[in-house]
């Protein structure tokens, strides 16, 4: 089965450092979202991605949070000024209209 | 705004034991709901999913029927493994997820003995 791979597994940052978590979707698809999991909560919706835009994104997602796909294959969320509290574990997924997959996860820990 | 609830864990069972998972919805308009699972180091897998009411699905001997007039999406198992140790997520989308995010309840954790 095709698979949505994520890179890389463990992120350990100082607070105020930029981040980048790299995800590669499944080739032939078109809708694209991260979410995140902080330690013991609900995982939570970041942002989608349609169309080289965002399409819908939530409050969590501030100006310190960024999305690009540079090249038509990679997936990038950016966090600009890493806070303790974005310490997670950040999920990628991509959709073709049917289902979504999910990649494994970055685990980002922020000291 | 919309959201799920699940039954807390961890839910601790013996091999072949039966299993539920309760799960509740708030929703505007006619979601679609979705189990998820997560084993171990490993990313989010659709279970099953339903689309409309009285909808069941099921995968893998897991099942779950989308019950409008109670709100719920219960996930049952007649007969567990412990290869069924996992973390499972109850959510709901835009009816044929299109393109739509995915909300998701709290997880519970299973855990499955020999």
């Amino acid at each position: 089965e095709p698979e949505v791979t994520q890179t890389p597994s463990h992120q350990v940052t100082q607070m105020g450092q930029e981040v980048i978590l790299r995800c590669v979707p499944i080739s032939n698809h078109l809708y694209f979202y991260w979410y995140r999991q902080i330690l013991g909560q609900k995982v939570e919706f970041l942002v989608s991605f349609y169309n080289n835009e965002i399409s819908e994104k939530s409050e969590i997602f501030d100006d310190q949070f960024s999305v690009e796909r540079p090249d038509g294959s990679n997936f990038t969320l950016k966090i600009r000024s890493t806070k303790l509290e974005d310490s997670a574990m950040y999920f990628c997924a991509s959709s073709d209209e049917v289902r979504e997959f999910f990649g494994p996860g970055t685990r980002l820990t922020v000291l | 705004g919309d959201s799920v609830t699940q039954m807390e864990g961890p839910v601790t069972l013996s091999e072949e034991a039966f299993l539920t998972i309760n799960c509740t919805y708030t929703a505007t308009g006619y979601p679609s709901l979705f189990w998820y699972v997560q084993y171990p180091g490993e990313g989010l897998q659709l279970l099953l999913k339903a689309t409309k009411a009285d909808d069941k699905g099921s995968n893998k001997g897991f099942e779950a029927t989308y019950r409008k007039e109670t709100t719920s999406f219960h996930l049952e198992k007649g007969s567990v493994q412990v290869s069924d140790s996992a973390v499972y997520f109850c959510a709901l989308g835009p009816r044929g997820n299109q393109g739509g995010k995915l909300i998701f309840g709290q997880g519970t954790e299973l855990s499955v003995k020999p």
